[in-house]
């Protein structure tokens, strides 16, 4: 079964700082998408950014990025400058081709602090 | 483009009433899906359907019942309310299921409290 683990509940940063979400998962698919997604007060999911496995690169999102170990089954989430507006849960996902399933981790709350 | 709409935002029921969450999207969008969010357990599919006329279960679909007549309207039906199921509700759509279609839009969500 393919499971998404996010580790840390809450975390907290200060305006203007930089705070690294982490989220590993579970699979033994070689092909799939992996997903970040913001949840702010609104309860509207917001796509934040995406990866695909099969492209080494680390994706990018004005302020956001990923750090994506393919190996070591992780995909953390860096936030840089981080501004008030980012307050939010953020839920890491996970969809590999053969399934076709969206798979959610618990989520990490974020609170920026001014 | 309205997006993935969802109605009720709220709702109210007792349990063993029934009920039917609405869910439309008007991006043609061949997939939907539907998932409830419970605090500390993110996200869950319930049901999902790939094109009209075809509906498959997700990871907790006992107590719903979907179905999916047109591409535009995928309705989520609880036949009899259980307290369990107090939730918020998501419904998603997405293009299709090909490569580079992949990216799921979600709607705003559905309050459900079952008392």
């Amino acid at each position: 079964a393919q499971t998404v683990t996010q580790s840390q509940p809450e975390m907290s940063v200060q305006e203007a700082e930089t705070v690294t979400l982490s989220c590993t998962y579970d699979t033994s698919e070689n092909n799939y998408y992996l997903f970040w997604y913001k949840q702010p007060p609104s309860r509207q999911m917001i796509l934040v950014i995406r990866q695909e496995a099969y492209k080494q690169q680390n994706a990018t999102e004005n302020r956001f990025s990923v750090n994506f170990q393919k190996a070591a089954k992780s995909f953390s989430l860096k936030i840089s400058d981080s501004q008030l507006g980012d307050t939010a849960m953020y839920f890491c996902a996970f969809m590999s081709y053969s399934t076709d399933k969206l798979i959610f981790g618990t989520g990490t709350r974020l609170q920026v602090f001014p | 483009n309205a997006g993935v709409t969802q109605t009720p935002k709220f709702q109210v029921l007792k349990t063993g009433q029934s009920m039917t969450l609405q869910c439309a999207q008007d991006m043609n969008h061949e997939y939907m899906s539907w998932y409830r969010q419970d605090p500390g357990m993110g996200l869950r599919l319930i049901h999902y359907s790939v094109g009209a006329g075809i509906t498959d279960q997700g990871e907790v679909p006992n107590g719903y019942n979907v179905s999916r007549s047109t591409t535009e309207d995928f309705p989520l039906r609880l036949l009899s309310a259980a307290p369990s199921q107090t939730s918020v509700y998501f419904c998603a759509s997405r293009l299709g299921q090909a490569l580079a279609q992949e990216t799921q839009y979600f709607g705003p969500g559905t309050r459900l409290l079952v008392l």
